[in-house]
């Protein structure tokens, strides 16, 4: 089983539509979460961290549910720039901050 | 200010070459990881260097791959005897401080590696 699992995609989404995006996480001693954004043949860059009381940036909005060790992303009123690989991202406490990823989720927001 | 840059940005290797990868990090970050990205995944972590000790070495999938970052800035990754299954995007970030400490990894474009 994969340490970090993903919603499988793509997504294929209208423009303005609000779009849920689901990862699991298997090792308890995860200490830190995040969202990072991949555009095709580029970087990934940090989209938003992962706080456990939850937290909004704009229109994203990311939960955690240590508990079930489930964390969410939601985009609302989705725009054509948001259309990327999304890819859930966890560090574990005792891994010298090395990041986890899992295999994304490939959202694509069409006219 | 200069991000992480990588070197060459693509590679084409015969199968059996030796080859380097350049990463130069963001001036001043003690950290820095090297990450394997295969296609339709996500990146999977190599090594973690912090300034010019290797700290973490377990994710590198043979003795063929072999990381150093001799004067804590510069690292260059080579893997000996390259095989199909070495292709994939290598990809280099460099983050502030190191140990027990969150701070953002800021990733360079990557070296994309094909091995024919």
């Amino acid at each position: 089983r994969k340490e970090v699992e993903q919603d499988p995609g793509p997504f294929n989404v209208p423009e303005g539509a609000t779009v849920a995006f689901n990862c699991t996480y298997s090792n308890s001693a995860s200490q830190s979460f995040f969202w990072y954004r991949q555009d095709c043949r580029k970087e990934p860059k940090l989209l938003m961290s992962v706080y456990s009381s939850g937290n909004e940036d704009g229109r994203f909005t990311a939960q955690l549910n240590r508990a079930s060790q489930y964390i969410s992303l939601l985009i609302r009123d989705s725009k054509l720039s948001d259309s990327a690989t999304y890819l859930c991202v966890v560090r574990f406490s005792g891994g010298y901050n090395k990041l986890i990823f899992g295999a994304g989720t490939r959202l694509a927001v069409h006219p | 200010g200069a991000g992480v840059s990588q070197s060459p940005r693509y590679k084409v290797a015969k199968r059996g070459q030796d080859v380097a990868l350049r990463c130069d990090p963001i001036s001043g970050h003690v950290s820095l990881f090297w990450y394997q990205q295969a296609l339709g995944q996500g990146p999977e972590f190599l090594t973690y260097f912090q300034n010019e000790a290797q700290l973490d070495k377990s994710g590198l999938p043979s003795d063929r791959f072999f990381a150093e970052r001799p004067e804590g800035s510069v690292s260059t990754l080579k893997i000996q005897r390259t095989q199909q299954e070495d292709s994939a995007v290598y990809l280099c970030a460099s983050s502030l401080v190191g140990l027990g400490q969150g701070y953002e990894q800021y990733f360079g474009p990557g070296t994309r590696l094909t091995v024919t």
